[in-house]
C-alpha cells in the first residue's frame, strides 16, 4: 500500500524557516516525480514545487522561487521541502504528493499525503 | 503559466447528473486532471488524461474534452459525492496549474 506521512510542520514567526519531510512507502521511491502542493485555510490547491526521480529536474511555483527548496533522499525514501523567508501568506496545509507519470511528460497527482500544517504568525 | 477557471459552486438532487466545468487556454493542447477533496481529508485523483479514471473510482464518473473545456460529470449523484473538485493541469515544462474548485452540494 503507498503511503505518503508528512511532517515537520508548525507555528513558525515571519522571516523564520522550517523543513518538512515526507516518508514514502509501500512503492519505489526512487522512480517517481515528487511534489509538495499547499492549501492555505478555506482556500484551493496550489501547487509549491516538484522534482523528479533522480533529482534531475526540478521546478518551483513563482511565489516560492528562491524561499523554498526540494530536495529528496532516495536512499531513505523521503522528500523534502526547506522553506526560508517565510511569510504569513505561505500558512497553510502541505501535502505531498506522487506524479505517476513525469517522466513521459504527464503532470498529475495519484498518491497524497495527509497534509501537515505550516503557520506563520507572530 | 496560464489559468484554469471553474464555477465556484454547482448543485445537484440526488440522482441527477452533475457537470463541473474547467476553462483554459491551454487545455486543447495539455491533458486535465480532476481531484475530489472532501473536509479535512487530502484530495483524490478522479480522472485523469481528461476521461480516464483511475481503478476504485465509481464508474459514475466521468470526463470529457471540447476545444478549451473540460468537463467532470457525475452521473447519478449520490451524498457521498458532496466535496470539492478541482481541476489540474500542466505546462510542457511541467509547471502545475490548478483550477480554483467548485463546491458540489448535493440537495
Amino acid at each position: 500500500e503507498v503511503q505518503l506521512v508528512e511532517s515537520g510542520g508548525g507555528l513558525v514567526k515571519p522571516g523564520g524557516s522550517l523543513r518538512l519531510s515526507c516518508a514514502a512507502s509501500g512503492f519505489t521511491f526512487s522512480s517517481y516525480s515528487m511534489n509538495w502542493v499547499r492549501q492555505a485555510p478555506g482556500k484551493g490547491l496550489e501547487w509549491v514545487s516538484s522534482i523528479s526521480s533522480s533529482s534531475s529536474y526540478i521546478y518551483y511555483a513563482d511565489s516560492v522561487k528562491g524561499r523554498f527548496t526540494i530536495s529528496r533522499d532516495n536512499a531513505k525514501n523521503s522528500l523534502y521541502l526547506q522553506m526560508n523567508s517565510l511569510r504569513a501568506e505561505d500558512t497553510a496545509v502541505y501535502y505531498c504528493a506522487r506524479d505517476p507519470a513525469a517522466a513521459d511528460g504527464f503532470y498529475y497527482f495519484d498518491y497524497w499525503g495527509q497534509g501537515t500544517l505550516v503557520t506563520v504568525s507572530s | 503559466s496560464y489559468e484554469l477557471t471553474q464555477p465556484p459552486s454547482v448543485s445537484v438532487s440526488p440522482g441527477q447528473t452533475a457537470r463541473i466545468t474547467c476553462s483554459g487556454d491551454a487545455l486543447p493542447k495539455q491533458y486535465a486532471y480532476w481531484y475530489q477533496q472532501k473536509p479535512g481529508q487530502a484530495p483524490v485523483l478522479v480522472i485523469y488524461k481528461d476521461s480516464e479514471r483511475p481503478s476504485g473510482i465509481p464508474e459514475r464518473f466521468s470526463g470529457s474534452s471540447s476545444g478549451t473545456t473540460v468537463t467532470l460529470t457525475i452521473s447519478g449523484v449520490q451524498a457521498e459525492d458532496e466535496a470539492d473538485y478541482y481541476c489540474q493541469s500542466a505546462d510542457s515544462s511541467g509547471t502545475v496549474v490548478f483550477g480554483g474548485g467548485t463546491k458540489l452540494t448535493v440537495l
